[in-house]
């Protein structure tokens, strides 16, 4: 099965806060995407990455900026955290192709900026 | 522009009735493809169903299948035989390739179903 792991499940930080989000997955997979989820709004897309050290910005990525140095590892960073950040951060992963396959998620990581 | 519309915040549905959750979507790449996902009130995200642009064929799993309407841009999920473990958030999402060549996958705003008993 694939995994996708998120490094923290919960985190609090202070406003202004430089703030980094792990995400590892550990099926090769060539994209990988960053989704925060807000009620009422569902997934909106920040980043998305189709190869190692590749990035492309999704519909919302002010504020944000993305690192992928390795193929399995894909890192959002909050430059300087703002109260308006505060949300569910979902990690994804797929492969490359126009298949069947669908996306896999990590568990999420609630983030609360102060 | 939105690229996914859900347009049903809510729903409600009797346990054993089918319920169908709206999705349109808008897209200029011939080759995409429509996701459906069930998140519970745990979090995780469940992939249900799937529809390829160049399917002939409606989707179909288990008791969920797809109503893929593509002159429409429409690709309705139908849930038969509700039961209340169906009780959940269900979003739509396409995967598209935008320009340069890379995959995009973009989701709708969801629609919280209750299946009452």
């Amino acid at each position: 099965d694939v995994k996708v792991t998120q490094s923290s499940r919960y985190l609090v930080k202070r406003t202004g806060e430089k703030v980094f989000l792990e995400c590892v997955q550990d099926m090769d997979h060539e994209n990988m995407f960053w989704y925060r989820q807000d009620p009422g709004l569902g997934l909106r897309l920040i980043y998305f990455s189709y190869d190692v050290k590749m990035k492309e910005k999704g519909d919302i990525p002010e504020g944000y900026s993305v690192s992928r140095e390795k193929k399995e590892r894909f890192s959002l960073i909050l430059e300087s955290a703002s109260t308006n950040q505060t949300s569910m951060y979902l990690c994804a992963s797929r492969p490359t192709g126009l298949t069947v396959q669908p996306q896999h998620f990590g568990d999420g990581t609630r983030l609360s900026i102060l | 522009a939105q690229k996914i519309t859900q347009t049903q915040p809510g729903m409600f549905v009797q346990e054993k009735e089918a319920v169908t959750l709206d999705c349109t979507y808008d897209t200029s790449d011939p080759s995409y493809g429509l996701f459906w996902y069930k998140q519970p009130s745990s979090g995780e995200m469940i992939f249900l169903i799937y529809q390829g642009s160049y399917d002939q064929q409606n989707a179909t799993e288990g008791r969920y299948s797809l109503n893929f309407q593509k002159a429409r841009k429409s690709a309705n999920l139908v849930i038969s035989a509700s039961q209340l473990g169906d009780s959940a958030m269900y979003f739509c999402a396409m995967r598209e390739l935008v320009s340069g060549g890379y995959q995009k996958v973009t989701f709708g705003t969801g629609t919280k179903l209750q299946v009452i008993p």
